[in-house]
């Protein structure tokens, strides 16, 4: 089954702990991306990535950290959550960039941070 | 630059009645046009999407939505509302910025289904 898969799915956590969750895609695409989800704001873009070893930020990256090592994955890294960073977090992929193409969303990852 | 507003909030249906969900973008680019549905507790599913083609797009679930650039809109509707229908939209533009390609969201609009 085409999908994409992100782990954890919830997940609480104290300031300053560092945290990957991780996301996976099935459906050799190219693009790849992070967004969290706040009330009233719908999704914002964290970091995107193109292609492997090709990332860039999108409108909220700071206090994350991404990589793009392999096709397949692409880990979203909290160095040193803070609060602020509680949301609900959703990796997507797309075939290309390409902007007419749809994202396949995973099922989310819900973040705590106390 | 871009922007997608999504002008409802909350919008709320009986049963069996029509549906609308009013959304308004800004592009400088020729843009692509989404809608995602988000049910309680799951990710994002892909409704329908208008990529310069017909400009009224059929979806999911008797879902559709048109497309007009004079007004620069692209309202979801559906003509009998079911209680699945109950759910998050999201209107999402999709374009060519400066930075590359890029997606915008809306904020959103919550839709309660009554019996």
């Amino acid at each position: 089954e085409a999908q994409v898969t992100q782990n954890p799915r919830y997940l609480i956590t104290v300031t300053g702990k560092k945290l990957t969750v991780t996301c996976s895609q099935n459906m050799n695409h190219e693009y790849m991306s992070w967004y969290r989800q706040d009330p009233g704001l719908g999704l914002r873009q964290i970091y995107y990535s193109m292609n492997v070893e090709v990332t860039d930020k999108g409108d909220v990256p700071e206090g994350y950290k991404v990589s793009r090592k392999e096709k397949r994955n692409f880990p979203l890294i909290l160095e040193s959550p803070s609060p602020n960073q509680t949301s609900l977090y959703f990796c997507a992929s797309s075939r290309t960039a390409i902007h007419s193409y749809e994202q396949y969303f995973g099922p989310g990852t819900r973040l705590t941070v106390t | 630059a871009q922007s997608v507003t999504q002008l409802d909030s909350h919008v709320s249906v009986s049963e069996g009645t029509p549906v609308l969900l009013r959304c308004n973008y800004s592009s400088s680019y020729s843009p692509s046009l989404f809608w995602y549905v988000q049910h309680p507790n799951k990710g994002l599913q892909l409704l329908l999407k208008y990529t310069s083609a017909a400009t009224l797009v059929k979806g999911i679930n008797g879902f559709e939505a048109e497309f007009k650039k004079s007004e620069t809109s692209f309202h979801l509707t559906k003509p009998s509302a079911h209680m699945s229908d109950a759910a998050e939209y999201f209107c999402v533009v999709s374009g060519v910025t400066a930075a590359g390609n890029k997606l915008t969201f809306g904020g959103g609009t919550r839709v309660l289904v009554k019996p």
